[in-house]
């Protein structure tokens, strides 16, 4: 089975500062790996995925996260924080060829001015 | 393109009513998945449609129950609500031979009273 562990369920940060959201994951077989964003009140927004290929991944606005098979790793990190960055973030791991994603519990990102 | 839509967006039931959530696709996706998400956690999987059948299911009982029709579009009905049943409902579309990503709707809130 397969299950998702989310470092952290509030991380703060100062505007253009570092961002880093952690994600560990479990699976037996080789995984996807996804980076969902939620605003308040909305859906989920897919920011970028991980699918066997490049183990560093680039998503939308600005965000990146790097796949780590030693360690079980999908930390998402964003160079330089912008106040329309506050959200919750989700980590999400689908094996292949299902199609069920199991998530984590979120981390809820503030920036401060 | 509308992408994934879902109706209503919010809905008061009262305790041991019944509900039917609706979620159309997006054009040129044949599989719909239903999630449900507390208030402060991560979306948990209740069940998935393809080819108008359900073909994979989460740990939820019976009272949670779907359709998908031959336009691709879903329900999901839940029966005799309980108040832990209140929670943001999702629906996600993708196509099950592309083996393509989960788009997500924007949610229907269910509070039950």
């Amino acid at each position: 089975a397969q299950s998702v562990t989310q470092l952290g369920s509030h991380v703060s940060v100062s505007e253009g500062a570092l961002v880093l959201l952690r994600c560990n994951y479990s699976s037996s077989v080789p995984p996807y790996l996804f980076w969902y964003v939620q605003y308040p009140n909305q859906g989920l927004q897919l920011l970028l995925k991980y699918t066997s290929a490049a183990t560093l991944v680039k998503g939308i606005n600005g965000f990146e996260a790097e796949f780590k098979k030693s360690e079980t790793s999908f930390h998402l990190t964003k160079p330089s924080a912008h106040m329309s960055d506050a959200a919750e973030y989700f980590c999400a791991v689908r094996i292949q060829g299902a199609q069920k994603l199991v998530f984590g519990q979120g981390t809820r990102l503030t920036i401060n001015p | 393109d509308a992408g994934v839509t879902q109706s209503p967006t919010h809905l008061i039931k009262t305790r041991g009513q019944q509900v039917t959530l609706r979620c159309s696709p997006k054009s040129g996706h044949d599989t719909v998945s239903w999630y449900q998400q507390a208030l402060g956690q991560g979306p948990q999987f209740i069940f998935q449609y393809y080819e108008e059948e359900e073909r994979q299911r989460g740990n939820f009982p019976d009272r949670f129950s779907g359709h998908q029709f031959p336009n691709y579009s879903s329900e999901l009905n839940v029966n005799a609500l309980l108040l832990g049943d209140s929670a943001l409902y999702l629906c996600a579309s993708s196509a099950m031979t592309a083996n393509t990503e989960a788009f997500f709707g924007q949610g229907t809130r269910l509070t039950v009273v």
